[in-house]
């Protein structure tokens, strides 16, 4: 029972690299999000999807791209990246309707 | 504009006391309302949630109170325990969206003391 399952765990990058953060999930949820989470921040929306082929930008889209090309995965992609992006980067899905939302244990990403 | 607001930011509570979270929101079309818990180097993971069609919701030691015309709702952990360690985020979502985006507060980390 994975659940949702995201690779890396931990990534250091330089500034104006770019690199995917893969997620997968095995519970056909439609819906799936990214979030990424900074201390005193909470946890903040950059991209979602309500399904395969369908994505739109959340709260914090600048910088990061998306795709869902199937319903198990949805990896985010960082364009260039800079050392704003440096956070933990959580990936959750659930159903369309109000389910729980299940989260991965997340990327820890450090961008130098 | 910040949607949700949690406080406090950190929380410290000796074993067995009550620990209390609190959480405000603006948006009147909000319906949905969980809360989540997180461990270190873990994601958040629903605890517990609650529809504006009741007051309260009880599930063992935790408890959210819900005050629609306050647009206010809390946590209260009751017999708090050293496990109950974490950090805990409010959220808030429209059901009646197209997207059923969940807004977070920004985090309450619980410390409770043996």
């Amino acid at each position: 029972n994975a659940g949702v399952t995201q690779t890396p765990k931990f990534q250091v990058l330089k500034t104006g690299q770019s690199m995917t953060l893969q997620c997968a999930q095995d519970m056909n949820h439609e819906y799936m999000s990214w979030y990424r989470q900074d201390p005193g921040m909470g946890l903040r929306l950059i991209h979602y999807s309500v399904g395969a082929g369908i994505t739109d930008q959340g709260e914090v889209p600048n910088g990061y791209n998306v795709s869902r090309s199937t319903t198990e995965d949805f990896p985010l992609r960082l364009l260039s990246a800079a050392p704003s992006q440096t956070s933990v980067y959580f990936c959750a899905s659930r159903e369309i309707a109000d389910q729980p939302q299940h989260f991965g244990d997340g990327t820890r990403l450090s961008i130098l | 504009q910040q949607q949700v607001k949690q406080s406090p930011q950190s929380l410290i509570v000796q074993k067995g006391g009550i620990s209390i979270i609190n959480c405000a929101y603006e948006n009147t079309a909000f319906d949905y309302f969980p809360w989540y818990q997180q461990f270190p180097g873990k994601g958040p993971a629903l605890l517990i949630a609650i529809r504006p069609d009741v007051s309260e919701k009880k599930e063992g030691r935790f408890t959210i109170s819900f005050n629609k015309s306050a647009k206010q709702f809390s946590l209260h952990i009751m017999d708090s325990q050293p496990g109950d360690s974490a950090t805990y985020f409010c959220a808030a979502q429209n059901s009646g969206g197209s997207n059923y985006k969940l807004t977070f507060g920004k985090g309450t980390l619980l410390t409770v003391n043996p």
